[in-house]
C-alpha cells in the first residue's frame, strides 16, 4: 500500500540554522512527491514538487528538497532558517489512479527560536 | 484573485446530526478535492470531483457525500455525526482533474462533534 511516513513529529531549531525534514514513502512506480506548509489558521500551500526529472528541487521561501529513489525519501531542506517558518510541513505522494488523490504524512511540527 | 474559499469556517455539532460544508474553487478550476484532518494527522482523502462526477473515493463510510454544481462549487455531507468525525475539513481545488496538478487548498471547515 502507498503511505508517505514522516518520522520527525517536532523539531525546534533556531533561527539561522540549517533545516531538514525528512520523508519517506513507500510507492510501487516513479511517485509524485509534494511538500505542503500549514501555518495555523491557513490552509496548506504548496512549498515545491517533484515529478521527474532533476532529482534537486527548489521551492518557494528558500526551500528545496531532493528525490532519492534508492532511500525512497524526498527530504525537505533550507539553509537558513527564519522564525516565519514555524508551521506545520506535510510530505505527500500523488496516489496511483490518475485522479488527484495525494497521501500525506502526519507532518513535522517545525519550532524556531529566536 | 480570491483562493479557495469554505464556509463556514467553524461549527459545532450534536452527535446524530447532519453537517453541510460548501466550498467555492478557485475560478476557472474544474476539480474539487475534500479532505479530513484530525487533530494531529495529515489530511486524509474523502473524495475528488472532476467536471461534476466523481472522480475518486477515499475509505470512508457511507454517511459522507458530496456533490459539484455547474459552477464546479461543492458540497460535502455527513450523516448521522460521529465524535470521531470532529476535524478539520479541507476543499482543495485543481485546474485538471490528474494528480499532476497543483492543490490549492481552503483555509478549511473546523467541525466539532459533541
Amino acid at each position: 500500500a502507498q503511505s508517505v511516513t514522516q518520522p520527525d513529529i517536532h523539531i525546534t531549531v533556531s533561527e539561522g540554522a540549517s533545516l531538514e525534514l525528512r520523508c519517506n514513502y513507500s510507492y510501487g512506480a516513479t511517485p509524485y512527491l509534494f511538500w505542503y506548509v500549514q501555518s495555523p489558521g491557513q490552509g496548506l500551500q504548496l512549498l515545491l514538487k517533484y515529478f521527474s526529472g532533476d532529482t534537486l528541487v527548489q521551492g518557494i521561501k528558500g526551500f528545496e528538497a531532493e528525490f532519492k529513489r534508492s532511500q525512497s525519501s524526498f527530504n525537505l531542506r533550507k539553509p537558513s532558517v527564519h522564525w516565519s517558518d514555524a508551521a506545520e510541513y506535510f510530505c505527500a505522494v500523488g496516489a496511483l489512479g490518475g485522479y488527484n488523490k495525494l497521501i500525506f504524512g502526519a507532518g513535522t511540527r517545525l519550532a524556531v527560536h529566536p | 484573485d480570491a483562493g479557495v474559499t469554505q464556509s463556514p469556517t467553524h461549527l459545532i455539532k450534536t452527535r446524530g446530526q447532519h453537517v453541510t460544508l460548501r466550498c467555492s474553487p478557485i475560478s476557472g478550476h474544474k476539480s474539487v478535492s475534500w479532505y479530513q484532518q484530525v487533530l494531529g494527522q495529515g489530511p486524509q482523502f474523502i473524495f475528488q470531483y472532476y467536471e461534476k462526477e466523481e472522480r475518486g473515493r477515499g475509505n470512508f463510510p457511507d454517511r459522507f457525500s458530496a456533490r459539484q454544481f455547474p459552477n464546479y462549487s461543492s458540497e460535502l455531507n455527513v450523516n448521522a455525526l460521529l465524535l470521531g468525525d470532529s476535524a478539520l475539513y479541507l476543499c482543495a481545488s485543481s485546474f485538471g482533474g490528474s494528480n499532476t496538478g497543483e492543490l490549492f487548498f481552503g483555509e478549511g471547515s473546523r467541525l466539532t462533534v459533541l
